[in-house]
């Protein structure tokens, strides 16, 4: 069975600063998605990222990028000029091909510092 | 524009009083999941619909169940709630397998 592990159960970084939040898997199949997916308190969880495994370029979404090491099993998450609007609980998935399930990791909660 | 709907934002019902909560979409997308979220935990998968297929989670409670009576809507059904059965839950659609989940704001559900 697939697992997704965030190793970091909170972070925090000053507004306009650079973090990286991280995240390792585990499986077997060679085809699959990885994504990242944001929740506020309170708020709609939803989509930041998405990186498909068979493309080795790292997906780019504004100010979110990854850095995917398919070898090491990586997908971390890379924040620049951090904004307060990106206090929120994030969470790292994988979803096989051809799977519905998505098996998230167990979220690193964001603090941003004014 | 809300594209995955739930009703109500927040529930409140006594212990082993059925209770139904909703989830309706706009995005005519063929499958929809059910999610259960306990604080500061990782949503959990109780099942899914892809188009009329059911697909229940081996672990997911016989207490759940849920109906999907057309494309645009989903009920989760809890028989019996217990106190355990207190949490957030999420309903999420997406168009077929490859596509990424589009989720509602959820459910607190809570149990007195």
């Amino acid at each position: 069975a697939q697992t997704v592990t965030q190793s970091q159960p909170e972070m925090s970084v000053q507004e306009a600063e650079t973090v990286t939040l991280s995240c390792t898997y585990d499986t077997s199949e060679s085809d699959y998605y990885l994504f990242w997916y944001k929740q506020p308190p309170s708020r709609q969880m939803i989509l930041v990222i998405r990186q498909e495994a068979y493309k080795q370029q790292n997906a780019t979404e504004n100010r979110f990028s990854v850095n995917f090491q398919k070898a090491a099993k990586s997908f971390s998450l890379k924040i620049s000029d951090s904004q307060l609007g990106d206090a929120a609980m994030y969470f790292c998935a994988y979803k096989g091909q051809g799977a519905q399930k998505l098996v998230f990791g167990q979220g690193t909660r964001l603090t941003i510092n004014p | 524009d809300a594209m995955v709907i739930q009703n109500p934002r927040y529930q409140v019902t006594q212990f082993g009083k059925p209770v139904t909560l909703s989830c309706s979409q706009t995005l005519n997308h063929n499958v929809m999941y059910w999610y259960q979220q306990k604080s500061s935990q990782a949503p959990k998968l109780l099942f899914h619909y892809y188009d009329k297929d059911f697909n229940n989670e081996a672990d997911t409670p016989d207490n759940f169940q849920s109906r999907r009576p057309n494309t645009s809507f989903c009920f989760l059904d809890i028989r019996s709630p217990g106190l355990g059965d207190a949490a957030m839950y999420l309903c999420a659609t997406a168009w077929g397998q490859n596509q990424p989940q589009h989720f509602g704001d959820g459910t607190r559900l809570s149990i007195l």
